[in-house]
């Protein structure tokens, strides 16, 4: 079947601090990877994608390579900032069908 | 400018009656979704529509039900066969098949009692 392990959170550090959010799947097939961030009583933005094995995804420092090796897309970003604060979603998308994470809270505290 | 509306923001039913929530997007897109979060936990699939009069079931579509009768519009209607009604309800569109990302809309927090 289809799934999505996500680190679990929170996840609390301080600004300019190094993040690493991890994600692994499993999937049918060969799925395209996402992430998305939901800001609070928000809906879903895409933060990044890549289609492909070795593909690096980036989008507002943020950073994930497609590791189909080890089935992984991890979420990094060298320097936080007390806005990138809110809930991040690991998401393969396989047929029609995306499956999240339960989602990874973060806070950055100045 | 082109993006998701979900209406409303707030909705408040008693225990016992269906309610329905809004979903209209003007990004063009063939597909739509609707998906349930709550506390502590990822989006669960309950429906989508790949194309107009088309949908399937996702995840957890018992007690919920919706129509495409329209390219624009995927209402969803949460029926009081739904045990545990109270989430936040997010609407999203996809331009169709392949690697396109989900657009999603503001969502609906919908609370019964």
């Amino acid at each position: 079947g289809n799934s999505v392990t996500q680190m679990e959170g929170p996840v609390t550090l301080s600004e300019e601090a190094f993040l690493t959010i991890n994600c692994t799947y499993t999937a049918t097939g060969y799925p395209s990877l996402f992430w998305y961030v939901q800001y609070p009583g928000e809906g879903l933005q895409l933060l990044l994608k890549a289609t492909k094995a070795d593909d690096k995804g980036s989008n507002k420092g943020f950073e994930a390579t497609y590791r189909k090796e080890t089935t992984s897309f991890h979420l990094e970003k060298g320097s936080v900032q007390v806005s990138d604060s809110a809930v991040y979603f690991c998401a393969p998308l396989t047929g029609n069908q995306f499956y999240f994470g339960t989602g990874t809270s973060l806070t950055v505290i100045p | 400018d082109g993006g998701i509306t979900q209406s409303p923001k707030y909705l408040f039913r008693k225990e016992g009656q269906n309610v329905t929530l809004s979903c209209e997007q003007n990004l063009n897109h063939d597909a739509m979704y609707w998906y349930r979060q709550d506390p502590g936990q990822g989006l669960r699939l309950i429906y989508y529509s790949q194309i107009v009069n088309d949908f399937q079931k996702g995840d957890i579509a018992e007690g919920y039900s919706v129509s495409r009768e329209k390219k624009e519009s995927f209402p969803l209607t949460v029926t009081s066969a739904q045990k545990n009604p109270t989430a936040f309800y997010l609407c999203a569109s996809r331009l169709g098949t392949g690697y396109y990302e989900q657009y999603f809309g503001p969502g609906t927090r919908l609370t019964v009692t």
